[in-house]
C-alpha cells in the first residue's frame, strides 16, 4: 500500500533556479511529515519536517508547504545548487510511529 | 558524535543461504529500527526497537527473519534463508525517543545481493 507518493522520479534544474519537489499521501492519520537527503552509497539524512498543525516550515535555503486538505506537500530549495543533487525522499508519520517513505525523486542540479 | 554504524557494507550470498547484518545506534538513543530498501523504493520499516524490546514488527516476514537487541544497544537482523526478493539495501536508524518531532538518524547501509 503506497500511502506516500513521489509521482516524480527525477527532476533537472539549472543552478541558481528553484527546485520543487512533490509529495501526496493518502492517510489523514499522518501528524507528521520529513524530507531525507540521500547521497549515493551513504544512509538518508534528515533535511527538514513539519508537524500538521502547520502549513509552513523554513531552514535557510530549504522550505516544506504543507497543504492537509490536498494531502499534498512539497519541497522548495532555493537557490539551488549542485551539491544538492542527491535523491530526496518525503515520509511521513502517523501518531504511534509508524513512518512511510515515498520512493524517492532524484534531483539533479546542472551548473 | 558518531554516527549509526553498520557492517558489513556489502554482502553477496547464495539463495538459500543465511547472512546476518549489524547495527550500533548513536550512543544514547533508545529506539532503533531495521528497513529494506528495494531498488527503486523508498526504504520500508521491518522492526522497531525501544531499548530491548519489540514495538513494532508486522511487517517483519517472521518465518525468515529475524532481529534481537540484547541489551538494548547493537542489533543484529538475521535472513535465514534468503531468497532472491531479499536483494536490497538494509538501512538501520536510531532515535532518541520514538515520537513526533524526533528524528531518525540512519547509517550507511548494508547492500545485500542475493544470486
Amino acid at each position: 500500500d503506497q500511502q506516500v507518493k513521489q509521482n516524480s522520479p527525477s527532476l533537472s534544474v539549472q543552478e541558481g533556479r528553484i527546485s520543487i519537489l512533490n509529495c501526496d499521501y493518502t492517510n489523514s492519520m499522518f501528524d507528521y511529515f520529513l524530507w531525507y537527503k540521500k547521497y549515493p552509497a551513504e544512509g538518508p539524512t534528515f533535511l527538514i519536517s513539519i508537524s500538521s498543525i502547520k502549513d509552513k516550515n523554513e531552514d535557510g535555503r530549504f522550505t516544506v508547504f504543507l497543504n492537509k486538505s490536498a494531502k499534498h506537500l512539497s519541497l522548495h530549495i532555493v537557490p539551488s545548487q549542485p551539491g544538492d543533487s542527491a535523491v530526496y525522499f518525503c515520509a511521513a508519520k502517523s501518531p504511534n510511529n509508524d513512518m512511510r517513505f515515498g520512493a524517492g525523486t532524484r534531483l539533479t542540479v546542472k551548473p | 558524535e558518531a554516527g549509526v554504524a553498520q557492517s558489513p557494507r556489502y554482502k553477496i550470498i547464495e539463495k538459500r543461504q543465511s547472512v546476518a547484518f549489524w547495527c550500533n545506534p548513536i550512543s544514547g538513543h533508545a529506539t532503533l529500527y531495521w528497513y529494506q530498501q528495494i531498488l527503486g523504493q523508498g526504504p520500508k520499516l521491518l522492526i522497531q526497537f525501544q531499548n530491548n524490546g519489540v514495538v513494532d514488527d508486522s511487517q517483519l516476514p517472521k518465518d525468515r527473519f529475524s532481529a534481537e537487541r540484547l541489551k538494548g544497544v547493537d542489533s543484529t537482523l538475521k535472513i535465514q534463508p534468503a531468497k532472491l526478493e531479499d536483494s536490497a539495501v538494509y538501512l538501520c536508524a536510531s532515535s532518541f525517543l520514538a515520537g513526533g518531532a524526533d528524528t531518525q538518524y540512519f547509517g550507511p547501509g548494508t547492500r545485500l545481493t542475493v544470486l
